[in-house]
């Protein structure tokens, strides 16, 4: 079956730190591909998509590529700041069911 | 903006106890699922519902059943709640076509004394 793979955190960054969060999957097909930010006692929202090979998500300063031949889609972003304090989770999709990674707990000094 | 909705951010019920977890969405989405949050374990799938009155079975379905009678309302139950269940509960609903994101819930943290 389909599986995520992230890196395990928690990442401790000071403010202006560059982010990168490595996701890889294994899948048949081509799913597509999602990055959710779960903010302390919130649910997950949508943070960026990709649906097909080379695609570039972006959104609020974060950015990841669908990189088909490596089956990743790793998360960046080039100045953190305290407020994206929060667990990332990345996510495939190619059916009904999404499979997600357990994770990554962020965290952001000043 | 799509809004999923859940009856209680917090809920505290007593063991042997049956318990219901409402979810209510407003933009006509054909799949809804629970899932089940614990520390270090992710996000686990319980139940999903790709039409009215259609269900799946997701990883952990055990002592626990679903409901969709309507396309907006997708109702979580725990016949005979345990300890084990202490958990926060998370919706979600997605279209069946397209991108396939999911929307979220605020969660129920829900405690099984």
């Amino acid at each position: 079956g389909d599986s995520v793979t992230q890196m395990e955190g928690p990442v401790t960054l000071s403010e202006e730190a560059f982010l990168t969060i490595n996701c890889t999957y294994t899948a048949t097909g081509y799913p597509s591909l999602f990055w959710y930010v779960q903010y302390p006692g919130e649910g997950l929202q949508l943070l960026l998509k990709a649906t097909k090979a080379d695609d570039k998500g972006s959104n609020k300063g974060f950015e990841a590529t669908y990189r088909k031949e490596t089956t990743s889609f790793h998360l960046e972003k080039g100045s953190v700041q305290v407020s994206d304090s929060a667990v990332y989770f990345c996510s495939i999709r190619g059916s009904y069911i999404p499979t997600f990674g357990r994770g990554t707990s962020l965290i952001v000094h000043p | 903006d799509v809004k999923v909705t859940q009856s209680s951010r917090y809920l505290v019920k007593r063991t042997g106890e049956k318990v219901f977890l409402e979810c209510v969405q407003d933009m006509d989405h054909e799949n809804m699922f629970w899932y089940r949050q614990d520390p270090g374990l992710g996000l686990r799938l319980i139940y999903f519902s790709y039409d009215v009155k259609m269900k799946e079975k997701g990883d952990i379905p055990e002592g626990y059943s679903v409901s969709r009678e309507k396309k907006e309302r997708f109702s979580l139950i725990l016949e005979s709640a345990s300890t084990n269940q202490t958990s926060m509960y998370l919706c979600a609903s997605s279209l069946e076509d397209g991108p396939y994101e999911q929307y979220f819930g605020p969660g129920t943290r829900l405690t099984v004394t």
